[in-house]
């Protein structure tokens, strides 16, 4: 069984601060975890994955993860936040094992970047 | 290359209606998978096609179906619609490489934002 566990429903951090953003995960397996962004009315889009290579994952604009599995987390973070990174953050975990491949959902994290 | 298209971006329906998107993936990608946004339910899988084969199922009445065609584009309908069915629609396009599906990554669309009235 797997599930996502987005520890932060809002966020919200001032321009030019850090952002952290969290997530934890279970699996039954080796997982492939992702971080996507949703701006408004938009599709998603991918910022990182881990594929259990490097456990410190660089992504586009300026964001990275690190998977942890000790603490089974995989946690998104900036060190400087911009008023465009205000949008919907999403965790993802995919696994395959057997026949079966599942792609597992965290619920979101609205980040809100003030002036 | 181009990315993932769907069309129409917006549609309004009544209920009892029935109503199909339409999906066209990356070139080259062979996955497809669909789907439902809904602000009280968040992202739900609805579906999974691969070579013109319903590949992987998730938990929706059998109101909601999909195809794919021999060119990867696909296609989902619902029929009978309800007012709960008022979502954004997304599709998401993956190459499905052989032997690493595990890590393979999903292309998502715009989305088509379906209102039921």
């Amino acid at each position: 069984a797997q599930s996502v566990t987005q520890l932060d429903s809002h966020v919200s951090v001032s321009e030019g601060t850090p952002v952290l953003l969290r997530c934890n995960y279970s699996s039954s397996y080796s997982p492939s975890l992702f971080w996507y962004v949703q701006h408004p009315n938009k599709g998603l889009q991918l910022l990182l994955k881990y594929t259990s290579a490097a456990t410190l994952v660089k992504g586009i604009n300026g964001f990275e993860a690190e998977f942890k599995k000790s603490e089974t987390s995989f946690h998104l973070t900036k060190p400087s936040a911009h008023m465009s990174d205000a949008a919907e953050y999403f965790c993802v975990v995919s696994e395959f094992s057997s026949n079966d491949y599942k792609l597992s959902f965290g619920a979101g994290t609205t980040v809100t970047v003030r002036a | 290359k181009a990315g993932v298209t769907q069309t129409p971006r917006y549609l309004i329906k009544t209920r009892g209606q029935q109503v199909t998107l339409s999906c066209s993936p990356i070139s080259g990608h062979r996955s497809v998978s669909w789907y439902q946004q809904t602000p009280g339910q968040g992202l739900q899988f609805l579906f999974e096609y691969f070579s013109e084969t319903q590949r992987n199922k998730g938990n929706f009445p059998g109101r909601f179906s999909g195809r794919q065609f021999s060119n990867s584009r696909s296609e989902m309908n619902v029929s009978t619609l309800e007012l709960g069915d008022s979502a954004l629609y997304l599709c998401a396009s993956s190459l499905d490489p052989k032997g690493r599906r595990n890590t393979d990554t999903q292309y998502f669309g715009p989305g088509t934002r379906l209102t039921v009235l």
